[in-house]
């Protein structure tokens, strides 16, 4: 079976300060995929990035990037100069490849921004 | 209107009665699910529906009853329920349930906050 742990249950920083969201999975496939959703207060959940374990590229999205590293299995998510705006929950998440489209959540990080 | 659309977006109810939760899609996906979220747990699956049948039930208790009448709707009946049971239910969508070569992206809608008194 798999797991999601992101063991920051919550993170409060101040304005333009950088934060890292923390996740490891766990996994016995060799192909699988990992998400990254934004759980705002409104509370649909939104997607940000998708990556399969195949590509171990960092990626950047404007203040957004994300560092995946097979060798630690862990899927970390860092905001750059962290805006009020980002305050939400953040769920990492894990797909298997081939066992349909269901997603296994971590049980989330909520960030709060202060100004 | 665009995205995932849920109603009631609140829901206060009593053990004895009997409600639905409506979901709606306007992307034109085929697979369609609703999770749990509770305060202390993580999000957790129901049921999926993929081209309106039933492919998951993960141990739901009876008192919920998922209802697919078409790819664009998805409902979820209560009725004798617990206060445990209070809850955010998220309703999403995607393209398709099985992608032999990927997975698709789950939509979500802004959930049904239920509380059972």
């Amino acid at each position: 079976a798999q797991k999601v742990t992101q063991a920051q249950t919550e993170i409060s920083v101040v304005e333009k300060e950088d934060v890292t969201l923390d996740c490891v999975y766990e996994t016995r496939d060799t192909t699988y995929y990992l998400f990254w959703y934004k759980q705002p207060p409104s509370g649909e959940l939104v997607f940000l990035i998708r990556r399969n374990s195949f590509d171990e590229q960092n990626e950047i999205s404007g203040r957004y990037s994300w560092n995946f590293q097979k060798s630690t299995s862990s899927f970390n998510f860092t905001i750059t100069a962290s805006q009020v705006v980002d305050s939400a929950v953040y769920f990492c998440a894990l797909i298997r490849n081939n066992a349909g489209n269901m997603l296994t959540f971590g049980g989330g990080t909520r960030l709060m921004v202060k100004p | 209107e665009t995205g995932v659309t849920q109603t009631p977006r609140h829901l206060v109810m009593g053990m004895t009665n009997k409600k639905s939760l409506k979901c709606e899609q306007h992307l034109g996906h085929n697979a369609m699910y609703w999770y749990k979220q509770s305060a202390k747990k993580p999000l957790e699956l129901m049921f999926v529906y993929s081209l309106e049948e039933r492919v998951e039930n993960n141990s739901v208790p009876s008192r919920f009853s998922p209802e697919c009448p078409n790819s664009s709707h998805l409902f979820l009946h209560l009725h004798t329920l617990q206060p445990e049971d209070s809850a955010l239910y998220l309703c999403a969508s995607s393209q398709a349930y099985f992608e032999a070569s990927g997975a698709n992206v789950l939509t979500f809608g802004a959930g049904s906050r239920l509380t059972v008194l």
